[in-house]
């Protein structure tokens, strides 16, 4: 099963409005990390935020991590259409093994 | 662009062969992770290679297999090919096994027929 589940599933707005995406996961982690994918493609890393950080920022990005709740979310300010792609949190743990798990991810539609 | 490279871009197969896909890390980089993506879904972790060396596996049968090799390109290996197999294979790179992000390069299609 996916250790990460993103919320919403798919989300449509205007072009300039900001965009939230959450993320919830079940164990503990070592580092949680955003990337977003345009139509099938490979995956383009977005941030890093460590287990020991609270929020991270990365030009329109920000992202916020509370490892007491196991959530995450990303914020992408003033949007534009080429935001348009499925963005996903993957965490990284390190149990009999190490392993990265995805969620099934978030589709955002920015209209232009 | 990552520096990261997979081929062939597409893929044919019949139900019971087998198949080898390879990826080229981005330069000095020594980890290597790969991923089965479904269509609509989020990459599935197969397993990850640091210096030659599985460390890390997710969720599949021993029909898939991998190997790291001497200047940290990668294959991945899928024998008795099943219809459920057909799926978008990512591989990443990264500079260690966790804690740093990982470049990905473009990926495979695989169509099990």
């Amino acid at each position: 099963s996916q250790q990460g589940e993103e919320d919403p599933q798919a989300l449509s707005i205007q072009e300039g409005e900001n965009a939230t995406m959450n993320c919830s996961y079940k164990t503990s982690i070592n580092n949680l990390q955003w990337y977003r994918q345009n139509s099938g493609r490979g995956l383009v890393h977005l941030i890093l935020i460590r287990s020991n950080e609270r929020e991270k920022h990365s030009g329109r990005l920000r992202v916020t991590l509370d490892t007491s709740k196991k959530s995450s979310s990303l914020l992408i300010t003033a949007s534009r259409a080429a935001d348009t792609a499925s963005y996903f949190c993957a965490t990284q743990v390190n149990t009999g093994g190490f392993k990265t798990i995805f969620g099934a991810g978030t589709r955002l539609f920015v209209k232009a | 662009e990552t520096g990261v490279t997979q081929s062939p871009t597409h893929l044919i197969k019949t139900r019971g062969q087998q198949v080898t896909l390879r990826c080229s890390s981005q330069s000095g980089h020594n980890t290597v992770s790969w991923y089965q993506q479904a269509l609509g879904q989020g990459p599935q972790f197969i397993f990850q290679y640091y210096r030659e060396e599985e460390n890390g596996r997710g969720n599949f049968p021993p029909r898939f297999s991998g190997l790291q090799f001497p200047n940290y390109s990668s294959e991945l290996n899928v024998n008795a090919l099943e219809l459920d197999d057909s799926a978008l294979y990512l591989c990443a790179s990264s500079l260690s096994g966790q804690g740093f992000e990982q470049y990905f390069g473009p990926g495979t299609r695989l169509t099990v027929t």
